[in-house]
């Protein structure tokens, strides 16, 4: 498709399940980025990768959060043991090269139960 | 780190109405990023900005980045029910990861 596809755009779970996102980005887009984005608020950065390579991952809140884009295409945000604060919005920006304009997915909208 | 804030949080105009948002840095912006955001979507991108001075206009958007680039606006003329929705600055610090720093947003409705 033509801009950045993410999946689902809903998803509940139960505390302490886990859960995967999605994030197809731009093709031929290098940079992707994963940001949280609470309610009332603007995203907060959680990842960078460029192509394959994670190069920044200083947002991830803990260690139950995961991230990889192991073919520099697609990236799955990976949340172990979900907690009531991990419900947000999960955004999914990629960008051509890096200090590009970022471009979004509509997000995914995590509530943990 | 770098902090980024909004002002006005809201505001409500008439249609046709000019109005203007202001972000300011509490550190040098090397790269000002404005989008929108509707709710329950993702942010769609308007501008970018990066040298000091510099002025970009699209359509009726017309964004600053001042020349001491810490303070950008983002002025809207002869506003319409399309424009409403969340404007959120985004600033790059520089460091080198490319990571966005974002304001709060301010809520933009137009009344016809």
């Amino acid at each position: 498709g033509a801009g950045v596809s993410q999946s689902p755009r809903y998803k509940v779970a139960k505390r302490g399940q886990d859960v995967a996102l999605r994030c197809d980005p731009i093709s031929g887009h290098v940079s992707l980025f994963w940001y949280q984005q609470a309610l009332g608020q603007g995203p907060e950065f959680l990842t960078y990768f460029q192509n394959e390579a994670q190069l920044d991952k200083s947002g991830l809140p803990s260690d139950r959060f995961f991230a990889e884009r192991p073919e520099g295409s697609v990236s799955t945000l990976k949340i172990q043991r979900t907690q009531q604060e991990d419900s947000a919005v999960y955004l999914c920006a990629s960008a051509r090269v890096g200090n590009q304009p970022q471009h979004f997915g509509d997000g995914t909208r995590l509530s943990i139960l | 780190s770098q902090e980024l804030e909004q002002s006005p949080q809201s505001l409500i105009v008439q249609e046709g109405k000019n109005l203007t948002i202001n972000c300011t840095s509490s550190k040098t912006l090397y790269g000002l990023y404005w989008y929108k955001q509707k709710y329950g979507e993702g942010l769609i991108f308007l501008m970018m900005l990066q040298k000091g001075g510099e002025e970009k206009s699209h359509e009726k958007i017309t964004a600053k980045l001042d020349e001491k680039k810490q303070q950008s606006s983002l002025h809207i003329t002869a506003s319409q029910p399309s424009h409403a929705g969340i404007y959120l600055c985004g600033a790059d610090s520089g460091a080198g990861s490319y990571q966005l720093t974002f304001g709060k947003g301010t809520k933009l409705s137009v009344i016809p």
